[in-house]
């Protein structure tokens, strides 16, 4: 059975641009999470989506959004860019609410 | 109180070794408690999680001890391998909100 897979797996953009990172969950599965995983600042819960809806957030600002597909796939979309949203970006899964979460390979997100 | 504090921030332990990772936490709101292990470039896996509602979990070689009242918990890795060294994150998942907590992580490196 195939794991969370997030694409690209890397990403270089400038500050001010717009960032789009894709997730597909484990198949099967219908909440998609998404955290950062900054240097000195740990894993900080991001966004949850479950059948389509935003179920909770955490403390980003509103230029951090997403959404999720019918086929439970999900975006995260980080705009105007600043240097400090350089991060891996994990995306997680689970089957169901509330479930284990099981986590993809992550899209390391470098602002020049 | 959201927080849950992750000690040591690395270890040191010789092959065949028990390796100890301990965790507190202050909010009475979690609900489950997993552990998952990252390798460099590579997102966390989960590794053996507990319910609170259980004192002890083992699965092979790894070992989740965990104390409600003091609202503690820790990961035991008996026979420490060299395949072991890994960064490990103990978590905590909100009841609500459906959103895990982690700790600062634990750098664990197995000498052989």
């Amino acid at each position: 059975e195939a794991g969370v897979t997030q694409s690209p797996t890397h990403l270089i953009k400038t500050r001010g641009q717009q960032a789009t990172l894709r997730c597909s969950p484990i198949s099967g599965h219908t909440s998609v999470y998404w955290y950062q995983q900054a240097l000195g600042l740990g894993l900080q819960f991001l966004l949850w989506y479950d059948e389509g809806e935003e179920r909770n957030r955490g403390n980003f600002p509103p230029r951090f959004s997403g959404r999720q597909f019918p086929n439970y796939s999900s975006e995260l979309n980080v705009n105007a860019l600043e240097l400090e949203d350089s991060a891996l970006y994990l995306c997680a899964s689970s089957l169901d609410y509330p479930d284990t979460q099981y986590f993809g390979p992550g899209t390391r997100l470098t602002v020049l | 109180q959201q927080q849950v504090k992750q000690s040591p921030q690395s270890l040191i332990v010789q092959k065949g070794g028990i390796s100890i990772i301990n965790c507190a936490y202050e909010n009475t709101a979690f609900d489950y408690f997993p552990w998952y292990q990252q390798f460099p470039g590579k997102g966390p896996a989960l590794l053996i999680a507990i319910r609170p509602d259980v004192s002890e979990k083992k699965e092979g070689r790894f070992t989740i001890s965990f104390n409600k009242s003091a609202k503690q918990f820790s990961l035991h890795i008996m026979d420490s391998q060299p395949g072991d060294s890994a960064t490990y994150f103990c978590a905590a998942r909100m009841e609500y909100g459906n959103k895990l907590v982690f700790g600062a992580g634990t750098i664990l490196r197995v000498k052989s």
